[in-house]
């Protein structure tokens, strides 16, 4: 079936890091793929997004690569900010519907 | 951009009240929204896909007589959860389905957190 696996957290990082957190999937075929980003008690919003192999999604300075030899979308940042801290979660499109991945929490430290 | 509004934010409620939630797509028609649940640090479970003017199709699981779907017109589905108790405790996140090309598949509300007592 269709699954989104990604690293598991927290991941604590300090400011001016650079972040990746790990994203693979498995499905049928060649789905779109997205970052979402969820801040403390907020709903998702979408951070950057991928419709085709070797595409590249980048969004307020974070990137991320479809790369379909591998199945996977790693999403980058080459210096966090503190404001960078929420939750990320990997996910992919299948029929209309979203599969989420479990999510990673992020804390950047000042 | 478009904008779903979901409604209420926060509700907290005795064991055994029925709830109702809200979800509005403020400046598209959505045929079809989707309703997710949240548990804390955990991710987004899709519950059900709601399509106007039929019945909801449930995933596996989810019992639809517990979690009521009724998605009457082209921009509004509400989720009532029946005789809620504690273990229903959770963040309900709806999201409506962009048939108009734009640059996201689907948009979300912000979210509804049920507390049950």
């Amino acid at each position: 079936g269709n699954s989104v696996t990604q690293m598991e957290g927290p991941v604590t990082l300090s400011e001016e890091a650079f972040l990746t957190i790990n994203c693979t999937y498995t499905a049928t075929g060649y789905p779109s793929l997205f970052w979402y980003v969820q801040y403390p008690g907020e709903g998702l919003q979408l951070l950057l997004k991928a419709t085709k192999a070797d595409d590249k999604g980048s969004n307020k300075g974070f990137e991320a690569t479809y790369r379909k030899e591998t199945t996977s979308f790693h999403l980058e940042k080459g210096s966090v900010q503190v404001s960078d801290s929420a939750v990320y979660f990997c996910a992919l499109l299948r029929d209309d519907k979203i599969i989420f991945g479990k999510g990673t929490r992020l804390h950047i430290l000042p | 951009g478009a904008v779903v509004s979901q409604h209420p934010s926060w509700v907290i409620c005795k064991s055994g009240t029925s709830v109702k939630i809200e979800c509005r797509s403020l400046d598209f028609q959505a045929t079809t929204m989707f309703w997710y649940r949240q548990f804390p640090k955990q991710s987004l479970m899709l519950m059900a896909t709601s399509n106007e003017g039929s019945k909801a199709t449930y995933e596996q699981g989810v019992e639809k007589d517990k979690f009521l779907i009724n998605h009457a017109s082209l921009t509004l589905s509400t989720l009532t959860v029946t005789s809620a108790h504690p273990e229903d405790s959770s963040f309900y996140i709806c999201s409506a389905l962009d048939v108009t090309g734009g640059n996201q598949p689907q948009h979300f509300g912000d979210g509804t957190r049920l507390s049950i007592l």
